[in-house]
């Protein structure tokens, strides 16, 4: 079966400190992957996605970046976090083709203190 | 401009009561419609979806009805539950988009009390 793995779920870390958020994906190959980001009170925005390995889209400028250094594995980095990067981070996957389907994983809570 | 409007809440209920969440949307042709469901300390989970002008998505008592006329899928449920209290997100993907591209509503949180 498919299945998606995000960790860790919480992380609370200090303003200028590096992030690494890592999710893969179980069961399927090839798939399109996308972060996206809740932040407090607000709705989800779309921070990247990726159709295939070493293919990333950035949809908004900010502070972060996205890697894709195998098929199954999305990561979200920063070099230095700022405190507006605090929200809930979420991993998602899809069939390539499908417009629908979407699986997310559980999450990661960040908090930039 | 944004996508997909939900109305805002939070949406406080008794438990047993009627739900409706109004959604309406922008975009040209027909995008795909969902809605997903994000129980407290968890991700998203989907909740329906609908391809199709007039199709209706149907889940676990929830039900949505793709109106193109009014360009609008709203959430409805009968009779809620308390362990229906969550956030409830209307999404959508353009029919021109070939990436696939999830655009969120800003969500709308439920809250039934029993």
């Amino acid at each position: 079966s498919q299945t998606i793995h995000q960790w860790p779920a919480t992380l609370v870390q200090p303003v200028g400190s590096p992030l690494s958020l890592e999710c893969t994906v179980e069961g399927t190959s090839n798939p399109n992957l996308y972060w996206y980001r809740q932040a407090a009170g607000r709705g989800l925005q779309l921070l990247f996605y990726s159709v295939g390995i070493g293919q990333i889209s950035s949809e908004v400028p900010q502070n972060l970046s996205a890697s894709r250094p195998q098929d199954r594995q999305f990561i979200l980095s920063s070099k230095k976090l700022l405190l507006s990067d605090s929200g809930f981070y979420l991993c998602a996957w899809r069939i390539q083709g499908k417009f629908y389907g979407y699986t997310f994983g559980s999450g990661t809570r960040l908090t930039v203190v | 401009g944004n996508s997909v409007t939900q109305m805002e809440g939070p949406v406080t209920l008794s438990e047993e009561a009627f739900l409706t969440i109004n959604c309406t949307y922008t975009a040209t042709g027909y995008p795909s419609l969902f809605w997903y469901v994000q129980y407290p300390g968890e991700g998203l989970q989907l909740l329906l979806k609908a391809t199709k002008a007039d199709d209706k998505g149907s889940n676990k008592g929830f039900e949505a009805t793709y109106r193109k006329e009014t360009t609008s899928f709203h959430l409805e449920k009968g009779s809620v539950q308390v362990s229906d209290s969550a956030v409830y997100f209307c999404a959508l993907v353009r029919s021109t988009d070939s990436w696939g591209k999830l655009q969120f509503g800003a969500g709308t949180q439920v809250v039934v009390t029993p």
